[in-house]
């Protein structure tokens, strides 16, 4: 079983839908929980990260971390043809100064205008 | 800034050679993390260089070897290719107890072992 589950699309939505991406992870050392976006042969550029559960918000983007549940959400608002990329969770555990990072496979998404 | 470099950005070997990838990580930065990323999947943590040593390593055998230089700048050495190494092989940089804040990745050196 993989520490970090993630469904691999691809996931089309007309522009302007709410998008709902998720991953769930069996590893209960995991306390930092991030979402990465890729677009294609590009390397992942880092959207949002939170610490334990909770919410957190950066504009069109919410982020959702339930750790009783061991899952985690990326909320997309209006979303545009630009958002079409690969999205990626990725965990790590808090181990002082040297942390390992795992991700996803990656969820593809596509806006359609 | 320049942010992260990678070089090359492509390669080509056959099986058995050796290879070199090379990575600048953004200024300011003092830890390097090296990734594989095969088509279709995310990336796998290989291992993690600061102050010159390795100082996390993710479960790559030890073909995968590698190296920080003092200005921060970090080599990773692939010996004995395998078909299985074809991948984009990604560098990120972060301040040290960071990581999870502010890793920035580099465009990654695509690898094709034939």
């Amino acid at each position: 079983q993989k520490e970090v589950e993630q469904d691999p699309g691809p996931l089309s939505v007309p522009e302007g839908a709410i998008v709902s991406l998720n991953c769930t992870y069996s590893n209960s050392a995991f306390q930092y929980f991030m979402w990465y976006r890729q677009y294609s042969r590009k390397g992942p550029e880092l959207l949002m990260y939170t610490y334990s559960s909770g919410n957190k918000e950066d504009g069109r983007f919410t982020a959702q971390v339930d750790k009783s549940s061991k899952y985690i959400s990326l909320f997309i608002r209006d979303s545009q043809p630009s958002d079409s990329a690969t999205y990626l969770c990725a965990m790590s555990p808090y181990s002082g100064g040297y942390q390992k990072v795992t991700f996803g496979t990656g969820t593809k998404l596509q806006v359609i205008p | 800034d320049a942010g992260v470099t990678q070089s090359p950005t492509h390669l080509i070997k056959t099986r058995g050679q050796q290879v070199t990838l090379r990575c600048s990580p953004k200024s300011g930065h003092d830890t390097v993390s090296w990734y594989q990323q095969a088509l279709g999947q995310g990336p796998q943590f290989i291992f993690q260089y600061y102050e010159e040593e390795e100082r996390q390593r993710g479960n790559f055998p030890d073909r995968f070897s590698g190296h920080q230089f003092p200005n921060y700048s970090s080599e990773l050495n692939v010996n004995a290719l395998l078909l299985g190494d074809s991948a984009l092989y990604l560098c990120a940089s972060s301040p040290r107890d960071k990581i999870q804040e502010t890793q920035y990745f580099g465009p990654g050196t695509r690898l094709l072992v034939l």
